[in-house]
Formats: C-alpha cells, structure tokens, sequence
C-alpha cells in the first residue's frame, strides 16, 4: 500500500528560526522525491527535488533517507514569505508513474 | 517554463448539469492528470492520462470522466454534477521522472 504521512501542523515560529518537516513513505523504489509549496488558494508549485544525495538551494535543504524510509524539509533563517503549506510527494512506479502527495504541513512565520 | 491552462478560476453549477473542465498545456508533455483538492484530504487523483486517447482511473473516478483527444488538451467532464463534487480541481502535467506543473485550479461550487 502507498502512504505518504506528514505532520499537518501549523508550525508557528518566528522569523529567523530554523524548522524542520518530515515525511514518511512507504513502498517506494524511486531515486528522487519532491517538495512543493503552496500558499493559500493557489496551486501547489515546484519547490525542490529530493535526490539520494540530498539537495540544497539557499536557504532550503532536502534530504532523503531510504533505510529508514522519509523525506525531511530543513528551512533556515525563516522569512514571513515562507509561510505555506508544504507538500511531500512521492513517486511510485518509475519514470511513468504516478506522484502521491502528502496532505501537507503548514507553516506561519511571525514577526 | 511549463504552462498548464484551466478554463476557468471559477464555476458556479446547479445540480444535475453535466460540466466541462479543460486544461491546456504547452510543453508536448506526454503525462496530464487531473486532481481534486478539500481541507483535510489533500490531494486526490481522480483520471490521468499517458497519450492521447489513452485514459486510466484514478482513486476517485466516480462520477466523473476525461477526454483527451490531442496531446496538450485534458478534459474532465461532471456528468450529472452533485453538491460532494464541489472542490477545487487542479489539472497537472509532467515530463518523465520530473514533478507535476499545476494549472491554477478551478474552484467548483454545484448548488
């Protein structure tokens, strides 16, 4: 079965703060995962891919770890803009499969 | 960049209307799929598609169906609309061992 869990939240820090979302999936032999973004009312877009090696893009740093089977989210130096939901997703079934998306965990940064 | 076009932000229907959704996309993107999205279920797939012609169910494909007669075009038809269809639906398409690009969505209200 294909499961993709996420802690919903919110997660409410401050501005500046460092925060961390995990993921966990089940049943999946894919190479790369993803993390998008959404903000409210809009559609969820692109944020990062997930590789073997991990990823990192500014601020934002994505890790993977197979043996133990989830998918973290590191984000640093937290900006009121990064308040969203943020979506894990998994793929399943090769390069033609399909995506399974994490119901998200929301995040609000304060000032 | 990928774009991925839906019809219309908005749609009001009355029950028992058959609807049409469309998406468009401009990428010769083989993979489109269409999604619905509610508060507290995330995402759900409810038809997808790998060419033209070619259609598979998803999770939740009742009530509904799809028709993709050229590549760059999904349809998604409500065939007899009823009130637990409104949603936002959200069309995606996808190049091979990449992430979705989401239309902006069709929020969806059957009165």
């Amino acid at each position: 079965r294909k499961e993709v869990e996420q802690d919903p939240g919110p997660f409410n820090v401050p501005e500046g703060a460092t925060v961390a979302f995990n993921c966990t999936y089940s049943n999946s032999a894919s190479q790369s995962f993803f993390w998008y973004r959404q903000d409210c009312r809009k559609e969820p877009k692109l944020l990062m891919s997930v590789y073997s090696s991990g990823n990192e893009d500014g601020r934002f740093t994505a890790q993977l770890n197979r043996a133990s089977q989830y998918i973290s989210l590191l984000i640093r130096d937290s900006k009121l803009s990064d308040s969203a939901t943020y979506l894990c997703v998994v793929p399943y079934g090769g390069s033609q499969g399909n995506l399974i998306f994490g119901k998200g965990t929301k995040l609000s940064v304060k000032p | 960049d990928v774009k991925v076009t839906q019809s219309s932000r908005y749609l009001v229907k009355r029950t028992g209307e058959k609807v049409f959704l469309e998406c468009v996309q401009d990428m010769d993107h083989e993979n489109m799929f269409w999604y619905r999205q509610d508060p507290g279920l995330g995402l759900r797939l409810i038809y997808f598609s790998y060419d033209v012609k070619m259609k598979e169910k998803g999770d939740i494909p009742e009530g509904y169906s799809v028709s993709r007669e050229k590549k760059e075009r999904f349809s998604l038809i409500l065939e007899s609309a009823s009130t637990n269809q409104t949603s936002m639906y959200l069309c995606a398409s996808r190049d091979r061992g990449h992430g979705y690009t989401f239309g902006s969505g069709t929020r969806l209200t059957v009165v």
